[in-house]
């Protein structure tokens, strides 16, 4: 019952902008877009959410289709240390249960 | 200043033995969770505590068991342990309960091994 799609691997070069595609076709009005990455070895880590309108902070951009069905992550300047299992997740604000799927492997090539 | 961090970070033990998994979080959240990454590394969420009551249990078996002794621990212990047990096990936290800024911070994991 996976509610979001995503390729299963990217690559990208270093320094160049990564694009991270997600659909999310039956996502409900109250339901916001949500991004967590998953270093190796490591725990996930919060990226960005929202709901309907463009989002910006330090780490990266989430950009929200007019309709709301399809979303893109946005990682201006990769580095190496951008390698990882990105997850993108839709869930209600109130609701605890963040469902991951299998994510998009993004590698930072040289 | 590690602020969800979890013992131990590895655990191999024998099946049928009962071990814990201890997390803390230096956060001040009110709610704290777990997830278990299978070997498909799929992340699925067993349990979470606020203020000391259980508000999610997804089906887990019953030899699983949060005990929370306070806001900022949240430990998993785990009864007659058994193959397909093995897996890493996150544990998190969050401020709230729910809410749109409800940010779930993710520890270092624990990679159980059971033979």
């Amino acid at each position: 019952d996976a509610k979001t799609t995503q390729p299963t691997s990217m690559d990208c070069a270093e320094g160049r902008a990564a694009n991270l595609p997600c659909n999310h076709s039956t996502i409900s009005g109250n339901e916001y877009v949500y991004w967590y990455r998953q270093i190796h070895s490591q725990g996930p880590q919060y990226i960005i959410h929202g709901l309907k309108n463009n989002e910006t902070n330090e780490m990266a951009s989430l950009i929200i289709t007019e309709d709301r069905k399809s979303s893109t992550l946005i990682l201006p300047h990769a580095t190496l240390r951008d390698t990882a299992v990105y997850y993108c997740i839709v869930r209600v604000a109130t609701d605890n249960d963040m469902r991951f799927g299998a994510g998009t492997r993004l590698t930072v090539k040289p | 200043d590690t602020a969800v961090s979890q013992t131990p970070k590895y655990l191999v033990t024998q099946m049928g033995n009962d071990k814990s998994i201890k997390c803390e979080q230096n956060l001040g959240h009110d709610t704290m969770y777990w997830y278990k990454q299978d070997s498909k590394k799929f992340l699925k969420i067993m349990f979470s505590y606020n203020n000391k009551e259980l508000i999610i249990n997804e089906t887990v078996p019953n030899r699983f068991s949060p005990k929370s002794p306070d806001k900022a621990h949240l430990n998993l212990h785990i009864n007659s342990l058994e193959l397909g047990d093995s897996a890493v096990y996150f544990c998190a936290s969050s401020q709230l309960a729910g809410g749109v800024t409800d940010t779930q911070y993710f520890g270092p994991g624990t990679r159980l091994t059971v033979l």
